[in-house]
């Protein structure tokens, strides 16, 4: 494993479609991050997963966010009734003990 | 609370000539300062990083930047660059903890290497 993957690379959905993404961090990274990044700006900080245990969720995560790491190794993070408002590239990053961030190279959404 | 202006949304330059990315940051502690690159299709990547010491940090691509503390700012220059060298540029400070889960992140730079 040479990296964060992430799947799918591009989602278009309709409004109100419920979508997942999926998030494979580095095999020896036990901390793991969901960015999202709209157009013209840098990525904004969602949640962070220590192995299993999500410690922290922005404001940004609303009700309709759901995100888990439920064997502390890949993650999925769904939107449930999706708006135009949350199309966005959605960025999936681990860190290694010195902290240093390896980021995938996102999921692109689509909201129609 | 903390927070990074890139001043320029859009940088061409050309090839081998000199080119600096600006960073201006506020924060109302000690902090850290990141370069991020992104080049096409790809994920973020480390590009340098200011922790202490000396107030000027190098990349292995020939990219410099200048902790300012006083001017708050952290610009990045290369003094030649490259055709290979055009990505998205992002500055990001984070607290005095340097964890990760505390990067802010600027708007981003785009550098155009033209020929």
């Amino acid at each position: 494993d040479t990296g964060v993957s992430q799947d799918p690379r591009h989602k278009i959905t309709k409004r109100g479609q419920n979508v997942t993404f999926r998030c494979d961090p580095i095999s020896e990274h036990n901390r793991l991050y969901w960015y999202r990044q709209t157009l013209g700006q840098g990525p904004e900080f969602l949640t962070y997963f220590q192995n299993e245990a999500q410690l922290e969720k922005s404001r940004l995560l609303s009700d309709r966010f759901s995100a888990e790491r439920p064997k502390g190794s890949f993650s999925t993070l769904e939107i449930q009734r999706t708006e135009q408002g949350d199309s966005a590239m959605y960025l999936c990053a681990s860190t290694n003990p010195n902290e240093k961030l390896f980021f995938g190279s996102g999921t692109q959404l689509s909201v129609l | 609370a903390q927070s990074v202006t890139q001043l320029d949304s859009q940088v061409p330059v050309f090839e081998e000539a000199p080119v600096e990315l600006r960073c201006n940051y506020s924060s109302s502690v000690s902090v850290y300062l990141f370069w991020y690159v992104q080049y096409p299709n790809q994920g973020l990547q480390l590009l340098l990083k200011y922790l202490s010491g000396s107030t000027l940090v190098e990349s292995i691509n020939g990219f410099e930047a200048e902790f300012n503390k006083s001017q708050t700012s952290f610009h990045l220059r290369k003094p030649s660059v490259h055709i290979s060298d055009t990505a998205e540029y992002f500055c990001a400070v984070s607290g005095s903890s340097g964890s990760a889960r505390q990067l802010t992140f600027g708007s981003g730079t785009q550098l155009t290497v033209l020929p």
